[in-house]
């Protein structure tokens, strides 16, 4: 089974820019793979961030952006606000099932 | 809106079965979608569970497929979860959610429902 790899921690200024990647085993990640980003904060369910590697939802700020960076998938937050930390998860369709990473836990310091 | 709502029993023996239910309002789970089962145990990362879609086919991850089982009911409008033979390791906040079509995201979860396996 695919294993699906993000940076466990990350720490950025507030109104700074940070990178988040994901990467998995089976090789390099295309959009045929859809990833996606949630974001959690303690006690809530996810919250659905970016669909199809770059497709932001209706709700998501436009500083959350999603793109394919080398053979990861890459989520870029700019002009980071302190109620962005949070943990952050991608999304891969591998060989027909959907596989979590484990999540970077990003700090606003 | 779609609005999703998990049920079931809380507390679990060991070696017993969880089952929980997903009600859905606002869509109907034969019309289209994948209806999602994902976990998260304490402290720890999210796990994908399985899916069933809205023809009914089912996929489970490869490391629970032995013990899982999902189905749906269409005349409640209600998707279900048995995990058979759990252990601790299967205690977790159990959260479901809708896969859209056309991989267009899992925008709506519920607000989860934790089961601890306890004796």
């Amino acid at each position: 089974q695919t294993v699906v790899t993000q940076e466990p921690s990350v720490t950025v200024s507030p109104g700074g820019t940070v990178i988040l990647t994901c990467a998995s085993s089976s090789g390099v990640v295309t959009s045929s793979n859809s990833p996606n980003w949630f974001q959690q904060k303690p006690g809530q369910p996810p919250r659905a961030l970016i669909y199809g590697a770059t497709n932001r939802h209706s709700w998501t700020p436009v500083r959350f952006s999603g793109s394919l960076l080398g053979v990861r998938a890459a989520l870029a937050v700019s002009g980071v606000q302190p109620e962005d930390e949070a943990d952050y998860y991608c999304l891969l369709y591998c060989g027909g099932l959907w596989v979590f990473g484990g999540g970077t836990k990003l700090a606003v310091l | 809106q779609v609005q999703l709502q998990e049920s079931g029993p809380g507390l679990v023996k060991p070696w017993g079965t969880l089952s929980l239910t997903c009600a859905v309002s606002g869509d109907s789970i034969s019309r289209t979608h994948f209806w999602t089962w994902v976990r998260q145990p304490p402290g720890k990362g999210l796990e994908w569970i399985g899916e069933v879609s809205y023809s009914g086919t089912v996929k489970y991850n490869p490391s629970l497929k032995s013990r899982v089982t999902i189905s749906m009911e269409k005349s409640k409008n209600h998707f279900s979860l048995d995990l058979k033979s759990v252990t601790a390791a299967d205690t977790a906040v159990y959260y479901c959610a809708r896969m859209m079509i056309r991989f267009q995201g899992m925008p709506d979860w519920g607000q989860g429902t934790p089961v601890i396996v306890t004796s």
